[in-house]
């Protein structure tokens, strides 16, 4: 089994839509949970960060945690073209040790 | 510059060749982490050091690939007897308590 574990689309939203995307992961005790977006031919840069159950929300991006479910999202509103890339889910386990998923990558038509 | 900086950008090396790169962290992080991407994956954990301490390493990094931290200050991760297997993106993060900030990382493409 996978740390983290993410479906890697592609996922396509029409402009100004909702972009939703979901992540699980396999160490219960994960206390730290991260998105990041990675433009094709970049390096990852961090959106979101949460720590604790339920909802963060940062301008259009929402990040969602569910430690019960071991489940963490990422709702992004009025979807934009320049959103489309790739969203990393992150969990730092209980090792200290940084594990990301495969990624989704998300186009937004105009 | 406070980002995390990487060098160099790109390496193309003959399989068998030893190649060596150097992450500058930020300066304040004491946290370094390297990271192997390939193409649609994402990003994989090799090794973390927290000041000059290396404390993890991957069971992907083999005994062909080393990394020191002199001083807690800059990393560089060598491989030896490269392989055409090891062509990847090799990215290097640093952090302090939270998250981890990137560098650009380095393509190395083995011929």
């Amino acid at each position: 089994q996978k740390e983290v574990e993410q479906n890697s689309g592609p996922l396509s939203v029409p402009e100004g839509a909702i972009a939703s995307l979901n992540c699980t992961y396999s160490d219960r005790g994960s206390q730290s949970f991260f998105w990041y977006r990675q433009y094709s031919g970049k390096s990852p840069e961090l959106i979101m960060f949460i720590y604790s159950n339920g909802d963060k929300e940062d301008g259009r991006f929402t990040a969602q945690l569910n430690k019960a479910s071991q489940y963490v999202s990422l709702l992004i509103r009025d979807s934009q073209p320049s959103d489309s890339a790739t969203y990393l889910c992150a969990v730092r386990n209980t090792g200290n040790q940084f594990y990301f998923g495969t990624g989704t990558s998300l186009t937004v038509i105009p | 510059d406070t980002g995390v900086s990487q060098d160099p950008r790109h390496k193309i090396t003959k399989r068998g060749q030893n190649v060596t790169f150097r992450c500058d962290p930020i300066s304040e992080h004491n946290r370094l982490y390297w990271y192997r991407q390939t193409l649609g994956q994402g990003p994989e954990f090799l090794t973390y050091f927290q000041n000059e301490a290396q404390l993890e390493k991957s069971r992907l990094l083999s005994d062909r690939f080393s990394a020191e931290r002199p001083k807690g200050s800059f990393s560089t991760l060598e491989i030896q007897r490269t392989e055409q297997g090891d062509s990847a993106m090799y990215l290097c993060a640093s952090s302090s308590t939270g998250f981890d900030t990137f560098g650009s990382g380095t393509r190395l493409t083995v011929v």
